[in-house]
């Protein structure tokens, strides 16, 4: 089955390392989307790419980084950069552009700082 | 720029009760209307979309018709059920530039038995 899996579900991080969240898709989509999720504030973009080899900032991409060496992964990593990192993330994807082009979610991972 | 504005939750019913969550964009064109729902721990499912004003989107009981003189994309059921507590999200993804989708805050809903 054609789908999104982020790995792992649960991820713990102690202040001042960095953690990278996986994300792989088998859906041969070219856009993908990371977004973080607070409670009460819904999701904000935090980085995406719509080609292999280029991504582009978010609007909170401050303390992130990424990576999109192939078409079906877009890793992210949380840095010790970020100062809030405890969160729900979801990766995403789409095919890159079209009328009703709708996202497709993994089941994210939540990530919290001990 | 593009914003989606949904209603505060929690919304909070009894099983079979009318259920209205509201929802008003803000953008530029005509851009695609999406509902998703988030179950607790999960990821978030598309529920329903429409493309084009007037245009009615429906899944499992839940409707919403994108409405462009009042910018509103509104969902309804007319009899939930307690398996349909969740969080709900209005999105739209813009009919041109970027084509990344913009989420609203999301609306809590409830079911009582």
């Amino acid at each position: 089955d054609g789908g999104i899996t982020q790995s792992p579900k649960y991820l713990f991080r102690k202040e001042g390392q960095n953690v990278t969240l996986s994300c792989e898709q088998n859906l041969n989509h070219d856009a993908m989307y990371w977004y973080r999720q607070d409670p009460g504030q819904g999701l904000r973009l935090i980085y995406y790419s719509q080609i292999v080899n280029d991504f582009q900032k978010g609007d909170i991409a401050e303390g992130y980084s990424v990576s999109r060496e192939k078409k079906e992964s877009f890793p992210l990593t949380v840095t010790s950069a970020q100062k809030n990192p405890t969160a729900f993330y979801l990766c995403a994807s789409s095919i890159p552009a079209g009328v009703g082009t709708e996202a497709f979610f993994g089941q994210g991972t939540r990530l919290t700082v001990v | 720029g593009n914003s989606v504005t949904q209603m505060e939750g929690p919304v909070t019913l009894s099983e079979e009760a009318f259920l209205t969550i509201n929802c008003t964009y803000t953008a530029t064109g005509y851009p695609s209307l999406f509902w998703y729902v988030q179950y607790p721990g999960e990821g978030l499912q598309l529920l329903l979309k429409a493309t084009k004003a007037d245009d009615k989107g429906s899944n499992k009981g839940f409707e919403a018709t994108y409405r462009k003189e009042t910018t509103s994309f509104h969902l309804e059921k007319g009899s939930v059920q307690v398996s349909d507590s969740a969080v709900y999200f209005c999105a739209l993804l813009p009919s041109g530039g970027s084509y990344i989708p913009t989420f609203g805050r999301g609306t809590s809903l409830i079911v009582h038995p």
